[in-house]
């Protein structure tokens, strides 16, 4: 099956830094998601961004679907930004999309 | 409703006994999948429903598992028999294909736990 592969595992940033997060995968893709993990466990969409630059406030993203990857971008971070940021990507195989996961990076901003 | 919802949203439960998490996935949405996700690691799918099949189920563990969407729009996960390793955070998630490009909405998760 498809590989998702996060860095870094881990990030640590100062209140008002910026970061970028990676996401590689191995094959062809038709769906790509970024999701953040808040405390409780609520998995939140951030973006669906199978190819191509999207923007949202401090977030944005890139993917580049010929090369198999993407890349959130945070800026100025915050500390409510902190928790688990998880990429997760599907192949279509007729209408199923299931999403394969990566391990996810753990993203602490201190203040 | 304005999202997905699981309930319970906690469940503690003794070894060998059968339980079962309910899943209510966005308004008009076919799609419905289930995953399972368990402590540091990102979920992992379960089986996935076309309206009210199951298209595939092959995330499954093993036989003790089984779903259901008799109406195509709440999903319940039953499983017998429950061992310790089946605790975990259960997940449900819904998308509407061909709109949005399927992107998938999730639920808040039901914690299993078992003693």
């Amino acid at each position: 099956g498809i590989q998702v592969e996060q860095s870094p595992p881990d990030l640590i940033l100062q209140e008002g830094a910026n970061s970028t997060l990676r996401c590689n995968f191995s094959d062809s893709v038709n769906n790509l998601q970024w999701f953040h993990q808040n405390p409780w466990g609520q998995l939140i969409n951030l973006f669906y961004i199978p190819s191509g630059t999207k923007q949202n406030g401090r977030l944005s993203a890139t993917t580049v679907a010929t090369e198999r990857y993407s890349l959130l971008y945070i800026s100025s971070s915050q500390t409510t930004d902190s928790g688990v940021y998880f990429c997760a990507v599907a192949t279509w195989t007729g209408a199923n999309s299931k999403l394969t996961f990566g391990k996810g990076i753990t993203l602490s901003v201190r203040p | 409703g304005a999202g997905v919802s699981q309930t319970p949203s906690n469940k503690v439960t003794e070894k060998g006994k059968y339980v079962e998490l309910r899943c209510d996935p966005i308004s008009g949405h076919t799609a419905l999948y289930w995953y399972r996700q368990s402590l540091g690691q990102g979920p992992e799918f379960l089986i996935y429903f076309q309206g009210t099949g199951a298209a595939d189920d092959s995330g499954l563990p093993n036989d003790r598992f089984f779903a259901v969407r008799p109406e195509g729009s709440v999903s319940t996960l039953k499983i017998q028999r429950t061992e310790r390793g089946d605790s975990a955070v259960y997940l449900c998630a819904s998308s509407s294909p061909g709109t949005s490009g399927n992107e998938q909405f999730f639920g808040p998760g039901t914690r299993l736990t078992v003693l």
